[in-house]
């Protein structure tokens, strides 16, 4: 079965420094991987998506992530973070139709 | 295009009562998802209906149950509400391919 790891219920940083927000994927089959940021009281925005094309994905606000294969990752980057940033992060990860399992999710915050 | 919209946003109940929460998907999109999101346990995802059958089903009691209409909106129940239900109901549309357009969701709070 399909699943997710964040690892990391919260992160810190300065902003300007860099981002990197951690997620570990299991599937059987070749997986589609998603990030998603959610806003307070708001629904989940798709930053970027993995669909076996480029490993290296780029996304939307600065953000991107790297599919690597061999270590069953996907994290997510961003160089300089902005204190706009601050919100949770969910990983996903679907490997048929739309069956898609959620990290637990990692909570960023920017400080000034 | 106009997004996911959910309605109502906020919903307050009792327990034993029951709720029915909407979902208009964008337009084309025929595949609708249920997420709940609570503190505890993150989002789970509680089932899918594409074309107006329930394609997959999470790991929920039969409280929880859906539809979907012809036009592809959806509908979710829940039966005898517990306390533990409250939670943030999220819908997401898509047209198939896996990737998802979530609404703002419905937090419901049952007391």
């Amino acid at each position: 079965a399909q699943s997710v790891t964040q690892l990391g219920s919260h992160v810190s940083v300065s902003e300007g420094a860099l981002v990197l927000l951690r997620c570990n994927y299991s599937s059987s089959v070749p997986p589609y991987l998603f990030w998603y940021v959610q806003y307070p009281n708001q629904g989940l925005q798709l930053l970027l998506k993995y669909t076996s094309a480029a490993t290296l994905v780029k996304g939307i606000n600065g953000f991107e992530a790297e599919f690597k294969k061999s270590e069953t990752s996907f994290h997510l980057t961003k160089p300089s973070a902005h204190m706009s940033d601050a919100a949770e992060y969910f990983c996903a990860v679907s490997d048929r139709n739309n069956d898609m399992r959620f990290g637990a999710g990692t909570r960023l915050t920017v400080k000034p | 295009k106009a997004g996911v919209t959910q309605t109502p946003r906020y919903l307050i109940k009792t327990r034993g009562q029951q709720v029915t929460l909407s979902c208009s998907p964008i337009s084309g999109h025929r595949s609708v998802s249920w997420y709940q999101q609570t503190p505890g346990q993150g989002l789970q995802f509680l089932f899918e209906y594409f074309s107006e059958t329930q394609r997959n089903k999470g790991n929920f009691p039969g409280r929880f149950s859906g539809r979907q209409f012809s036009n592809s909106r959806s509908e979710m129940n829940v039966s005898t509400l517990e306390l533990g239900d409250s939670a943030l109901y999220l819908c997401a549309s898509s047209l198939g391919d896996r990737e998802q357009f979530f609404g703002p969701g419905t937090r419901l709070t049952v007391l």
